[in-house]
């Protein structure tokens, strides 16, 4: 049973360039949560994506979007990079059932975003 | 809003020793989850021990032991007999209702755990 994958692994942009990361929940999970990992930080929630709809938002600027797919896939798109987005972005999946969210986070092994 | 406060930057243990590492978290909720999650050099973040509020028993998971003191919005995490590979970043958690029945994680800021041979 494969864990949550990224790719890709390592990333580096130039600042005002455009990056999209990948993510694949874990198999019957149906919810993704993007985090951005700054050096010597914990996580920071970005957004989640359930049913295809974005469903929280943290306190992050529209520069971030994402998608999720039918297959619960999901993307983290950001604009016009800032060397400040240099982190490491990570994905997680849960799951709902009757609209009760799992309470156990997967998470996968990241992207690490470099931005010059 | 929540939030967590892990006070202590980096930790060190003696092999086979017993360490602890502390966490506050500050919410006005009455029913939530808290977590310790270990990332290890390999950046994979690992769920460690989970306890529920409304659970006045502490959590335990082999060597991992929690104490939770909901009054006080304490919730420390023991690890017993140390081994090399419990040396990375600990971190706790808080997750926290959202919109749509949804939940978000808020994390604290990490500590690093070097385990001494």
């Amino acid at each position: 049973d494969a864990g949550v994958t990224q790719s890709p692994t390592h990333l580096i942009k130039t600042r005002g360039q455009q990056v999209t990361l990948r993510c694949s929940p874990k198999s019957g999970h149906d919810t993704v949560s993007w985090y951005q990992q700054a050096l010597g930080q914990g996580p920071q929630f970005i957004f989640q994506y359930y049913e295809e709809e974005e469903r929280q938002r943290g306190n992050f600027p529209d520069r971030f979007s994402g998608h999720q797919f039918p297959n619960y896939s999901s993307e983290l798109n950001v604009n016009a990079l800032l060397l400040g987005d240099s982190a490491l972005y990570l994905c997680a999946s849960s799951f709902q059932i009757a609209g009760l969210s799992s309470y156990e986070q997967y998470f996968g092994p990241g992207t690490r975003l470099t931005v010059t | 809003a929540q939030t967590v406060t892990q006070s202590q930057p980096e930790m060190s243990v003696q092999e086979a020793e017993t360490v602890t590492l502390s966490c506050t978290y500050d919410t006005s909720e009455s029913d939530y989850y808290l977590f310790w999650y270990k990332q290890p050099p390999s950046r994979q973040m690992i769920l460690v021990i989970r306890q529920e509020a409304y659970k006045q028993q502490n959590a335990t998971e082999n060597r991992f032991s929690v104490n939770f003191q909901k009054a006080a919005k304490s919730f420390s995490l023991k690890i017993s007999d140390s081994q090399l590979g419990d040396a990375a970043m600990y971190f706790c958690a808080y997750r926290t209702r959202g919109v749509s029945g949804t939940y978000k994680y808020i994390f604290g800021t990490g500590t690093r755990l070097k385990v001494l041979a």
